[in-house]
């Protein structure tokens, strides 16, 4: 099954600056790929999908990229705000016959004013 | 939409007893799935239903794990007998359409099991 690697240290920004957090997979290219944001105490809130052949997707301040030769995918938030801190997660299909999304672990997201 | 309810959003239990957990889905949403957050694992899939239908239930840990969806608007999870490592927050979602291809997250119930 897909393994998805993303940064498990916080990433602590400026605000104004633009922050990029990595979704890394280690197997079959999936489908698609989705980012979620995940607030303390919140469910995970769907932010975004990319799908395999699409290399780049925007929404407002954010854009991801997708690159299936470096099995990665970048999440840019640019503009970053105090509000944007939180764990963000990348989710992708768990396996090559199904649409159903694993999820990583998160990377933490510390925009500081 | 009132979005995807969870109930309760608190249980404290103590270990032996049995714990259900309730979740109603999105109104139209032919998917549904329990997760469960923990710092240790992540986010884990424990099963998810197609129209009421389970459909994989590979992710459950073992046989005190039991959901049931009686109908397209109300689905259990049941953990009998719990134990303390079963602490976690639960998640409940539903998906439109085709697999989960987005996902619509409850609040979660956050377990914790004496």
């Amino acid at each position: 099954s897909q393994k998805i690697e993303q940064n498990s240290e916080a990433l602590n920004i400026q605000e104004g600056k633009t922050a990029t957090l990595t979704c890394n997979y280690t197997n079959y290219s999936p489908a698609y790929l989705q980012w979620y944001r995940q607030d303390p105490g919140r469910g995970p809130v769907f932010l975004l999908l990319i799908r395999e052949n699409e290399k780049e997707k925007r929404k407002e301040r954010l854009k991801v990229t997708f690159d299936t030769t470096l099995k990665q995918s970048l999440f840019h938030i640019t503009a970053s705000q105090p509000a944007d801190s939180a764990t963000y997660l990348c989710a992708l299909p768990a396996s090559g016959g199904s649409y159903i999304p694993t999820f990583g672990r998160g990377t933490s997201l510390i925009v500081h004013p | 939409d009132a979005g995807v309810i969870q109930s309760p959003r608190h249980e404290v239990t103590e270990m032996g007893q049995e714990v259900t957990l309730r979740c109603k889905p999105i109104s139209g949403h032919d998917y549904l799935f329990w997760y469960r957050q923990t710092m240790m694992r992540g986010l884990e899939l424990l099963i998810y239903f197609n129209n009421n239908v389970p459909i994989d239930d590979s992710g459950m840990p073992e046989d005190r794990f039991s959901a049931k969806m009686p109908n397209a608007s109300f689905s259990t999870l049941k953990i009998q007998p719990s134990e303390p490592r079963d602490s976690a927050v639960y998640f409940c979602a539903s998906s439109p359409g085709q697999g989960g291809e987005t996902q619509y997250f409850g609040p979660g119930t956050r377990l914790l099991v004496l």
